[in-house]
């Protein structure tokens, strides 16, 4: 089946442009969660959503980071006033509800690069 | 919040060798503990998971230990093979009214030699 998808896969803009994200989850996947990975780490989180709404946006590092997620499916991820700290690869996973919570599992995208000159 | 320390950053064996990978977490209050194997230009795929009402697990070449006493947790894999040349990522997390988000270590770049 399926798996999440992201587009694009490369985004090379200038400092200081507006860039969004896109994801698709896996069909019928209600937790998605936002990541960004710099060169060499691991994961850092930024955004969870189960449904429509962000249930934890603790890492989001400033204001001009925000996700929607308004049907609780498609995810977009916006970025306003870009800079040059926030090129990273940004990932985006969902994980399927059991019927006494979640498992515990996420599933990858395969990323969106993002390069800011 | 949660900090997971993940060591060596880089691992090198021989096809055939046995590879382990450690990992410390800071935060007692975590309960899951999952490994992710990150291929190059690929999002991270888990590859086992532990809980914390158990110590080990076992799943063919691949097995994880968990001490929730020192807080650490280790994977092991045997009989490596040149497939298994990846990236691992260790991540702990506290299961919430059922849902997780897990704080991943920084990864340990694995590479089998033929």
């Amino acid at each position: 089946g399926a798996g999440v998808s992201q587009t694009p896969s490369n985004k090379v803009t200038e400092k200081g442009k507006y860039v969004e994200l896109r994801c698709d989850p896996i069909s019928g996947h209600t937790a998605l969660y936002w990541y960004r990975q710099s060169l060499g780490q691991g994961p850092e989180f930024l955004i969870y959503f189960q449904g429509t709404g962000a249930a934890d946006d603790s890492g989001l590092p400033n204001d001009r980071f925000f996700a929607v997620r308004p049907e609780g499916s498609v995810s977009t991820l916006k970025i306003q006033r870009t800079e040059r700290g926030d090129s990273a690869v940004y990932l985006c996973a969902s994980s399927p509800q059991t019927g006494t919570g979640y498992t515990g599992e996420l599933f990858f995208g395969e990323g969106s690069r993002l390069t800011v000159l | 919040g949660e900090n997971v320390e993940q060591h060596p950053s880089t691992l090198s064996v021989q096809e055939g060798d046995s590879a382990v990978i450690k990992c410390t977490y800071s935060d007692s209050a975590s309960n899951y503990f999952p490994w992710y194997k990150q291929e190059l230009g690929k999002g991270p795929q888990l590859i086992i998971d532990i809980r914390s009402n158990v110590g080990e697990k076992k799943d063919q070449r691949i097995a994880v230990t968990l001490n929730k006493t020192a807080k650490h947790f280790s994977l092991h894999i045997t009989e490596t093979q040149p497939e298994d040349s990846a990236v691992y990522f260790c991540a702990a997390s506290i299961g919430r009214g059922g849902s997780y988000i897990p704080t991943f270590g920084r990864g340990t770049s694995l590479i089998v030699h033929p």
